[in-house]
């Protein structure tokens, strides 16, 4: 059985950082694209970050490009995502997605999400 | 970005009735799009992808056409369980991008 499970949220001021952690079992990690996906209370989805099976592809979204960092351990089964200089907008639950595809994809399995609030 | 916008943003339908949800690309996806469901409190479930490839384990009353810029969502026979807010998702390109939500209720 597939399982993700999301790790690291938690309050912090603005301009803080963040780190949230994926553990994935239940297959093969390595063979697959992994991403991030967030959502606002009461907003919609949106994609932040995704990252192929050998780390050389990877891409975020504008709104968190040049302060969010993508990475995997796949010795680990670990996906990661570092929160820098965060903001007030950045409050979300932040959910982790497998892709079935190894770049851009669509996401068949996700977790149940970490919730970063980021407040004063 | 490629933008992604559904019509409508919300309706109200009737168990059994025949819903169609549209999603408009920005520019040409080809038929790189995805639909999911979600449900209050819950994670997002994927319905269909490659536009109208139905996910293992979803009910056939489920059905996605399109390519290019148009896509549809149609639920033939909507039962209880379906009410719920609908999102599409292109992968053609980075930065993926959703729309920007269905939320189908109950009349």
């Amino acid at each position: 059985e597939v399982q993700l499970v999301e790790s690291g949220g938690g309050l912090v001021q603005p301009g803080r950082s963040l780190r949230l952690s994926c553990a994935a079992s239940g297959f093969t990690f390595g063979d697959y694209g992994m991403h991030w996906v967030r959502q606002a209370p009461g907003e919609g989805l949106e994609w932040v970050s995704g990252i192929n099976w050998n780390s050389r592809t990877i891409g975020y979204a504008d709104s968190v490009k040049g302060r969010f960092t993508i990475s995997r351990d796949n010795a680990k089964n670990s996906l990661y995502l570092q929160m820098n200089s965060l903001r007030a907008e950045d409050t979300a639950l932040y959910y982790c997605g497998k892709g079935r595809l190894s770049g851009t994809t669509y996401f068949d399995y996700w977790g149940q999400g970490a919730l970063v609030t980021v407040s004063s | 970005a490629i933008r992604m916008t559904q019509s409508p943003s919300s309706f109200s339908a009737s168990t059994g009735d025949r819903v169609t949800i549209t999603c408009r690309a920005s520019q040409g996806i080809s038929s790189y799009l995805a639909w999911y469901q979600q449900k209050p409190g819950k994670a997002p479930k994927l319905l269909i992808y490659a536009a109208s490839t139905l996910q293992t384990g979803v009910p056939s009353r489920f059905s996605g056409s399109g390519s290019g810029t148009d896509f549809t969502l149609t639920i033939s026979c909507l039962q209880s369980e379906d009410f719920a807010t609908y999102y599409c998702q292109q992968y053609q390109s980075y930065p993926q991008t959703f729309g920007q939500g269905t939320k189908v209720e109950i009349k």
